[in-house]
């Protein structure tokens, strides 16, 4: 399968654990990025190959693999964190990028 | 510093062309491939090819075969974007993106508006 699985909606009050999922076959041999997405601006990078944090996002970010699933974890949420997040990786002959539908999350 | 920064909004009328473009710099330009994603109103992000500047090579999703050119002009740091045949379903905003010394750089996108 070339489908990476993403939930599509995920809550979670400010101070809490937010948890987002990846899953695929795809992944036995790819790493994930991480994308967020605020509102009407351009997706920005938060975490590449499954658990490397570029400079500048904030420590709270980061990224773990069991498997074939990726999470993406943002500890001690902050309402600034409300955003659009998708996955990304290649396909399985690293031709092309595959994305997740996305998950919303909303910090209560 | 690293950047990629595209054209402005375009409007168009189905059955037209548009072509998007997409400056870099702060790095070798011919060194990283471009991917271009779009992503329709209130939808996920789509990817629909890269293109590599060094030799030109491309790799277009097999929704856009045959509707999609992408070039660049390495004289300029400048990757385009093609899109012909245009139809309502095409409107959508365009991001041209590149992973660059490890990671996914976005240019801003570019709203591109198809209607009659």
């Amino acid at each position: 399968s070339s489908e990476l699985t993403q939930p599509p909606s995920v809550s979670v009050s400010p101070g809490q654990t937010a948890r987002i999922t990846c899953s695929g076959d795809a992944l036995a041999k790819q790493y994930v990025n991480w994308h967020q997405q605020k509102p009407g601006q351009a997706p920005a990078l938060v975490i590449y190959k499954d658990t490397e944090r570029p400079s500048g996002i904030p420590e709270r970010f980061s990224g773990s693999r069991s498997g074939t699933t990726v999470t993406l974890t943002i500890s001690g949420v902050q309402a600034e964190d409300a955003a659009d997040y998708y996955c990304q990786s290649g396909d399985s002959s690293v031709t092309s990028w595959l994305f997740g539908g996305g998950t919303k999350l909303t910090v209560l | 510093q690293v950047q990629l920064v595209q054209s402005g909004a375009e409007v168009k009328k189905p059955g037209a062309s548009v072509k998007v473009s997409c400056r870099a710099s702060g790095y070798t330009f011919t060194s990283y491939p471009i991917n271009w994603v779009r992503q329709a109103p209130g939808q996920g992000l789509e990817w629909m090819g890269w293109i590599n500047p060094y030799n030109g090579n491309t790799m277009y999703d097999q929704k856009f075969q045959g509707r999609v050119t992408m070039t660049t002009d390495t004289s300029t740091s400048t990757a385009y974007m093609e899109l012909r045949s245009l139809r309502s379903d095409d409107t959508a905003m365009y991001f041209c993106a590149g992973q660059i010394f490890g990671v996914i750089l976005w240019g801003q996108g570019t709203l591109v508006t198809v209607s009659s």
